[in-house]
């Protein structure tokens, strides 16, 4: 059974003070990696997706890296609209996302 | 591009009411379409997948007479929950796939039952 873990559960950041999100994965198979962003009372935002161990994508103030084990969004100078929890989730059989519970993410001024 | 809408936004509708919950991918067609329910400070629940032309596939617990889930075409999937009552009251979100890899998500539709 897909397993995906996330931490921290909460972080608050200062704006401008880097840090860096986790996702750990345990898959029979990796078929993708999906990084998203939910905001309060919205639907899931999706980032990126990374297939291989070594991949990197990057979107604004984002970077999503990918290794045989765990996944890492590196989250550069955040400011306060980065705010959300910031989701990972594995495809498994039929296409079906194993999501992990999320980290809750809160820039402050 | 991958924008998926879903209507209404929120509903109240009074216990033993059904209500109809649409959901449609605007720029693209969807191979398949899911439907999810989220509780406050939760993560997301799959409740059923859906392929156009043919019956849902539910997940386990989630009754399958109490939410009626049609994929009309490949644009287009709606969920109606059934005689509702104040414990399905929640968060509702879609998503589809374009390809069968990446899901784009609705917004969610909150469903209050009184």
């Amino acid at each position: 059974e897909d397993q995906v873990t996330q931490s921290p559960e909460a972080l608050r950041l200062q704006e401008g003070e880097s840090s860096s999100l986790n996702c750990s994965y345990t898959v029979s198979g990796l078929r993708g990696l999906f990084w998203y962003r939910q905001d309060p009372g919205k639907g899931p935002e999706f980032l990126f997706t990374l297939y291989s161990a070594g991949e990197e994508k990057e979107k604004e103030r984002l970077k999503a890296t990918l290794t045989k084990k765990e996944s890492f969004l590196h989250i550069t100078a955040p400011k306060p609209e980065d705010s959300a929890t910031y989701l990972c989730a594995v495809p498994g059989g039929g296409n079906k996302l194993t999501f992990g519970t999320g980290t809750q993410l809160k820039v402050e001024l | 591009g991958a924008v998926v809408s879903q209507h209404p936004s929120w509903v109240i509708c009074k216990s033993g009411t059904s209500v109809k919950i649409e959901c449609r991918s605007l720029d693209f067609q969807a191979t398949t379409m899911f439907w999810y329910r989220q509780f406050p400070k939760q993560s997301l629940m799959l409740m059923a997948t859906s392929n156009e032309g043919s019956k849902a596939t539910y997940e386990q617990g989630v009754e399958k007479d109490k939410f009626l889930i049609n994929h009309a075409s490949l644009t287009l999937s709606t969920l109606t929950v059934t005689s509702a009552h104040p414990e399905d009251s929640s968060f509702y979100i879609c998503s589809a796939t374009p390809s069968g890899s990446e899901q784009y998500f609705g917004p969610g539709t909150r469903l209050t039952v009184t």
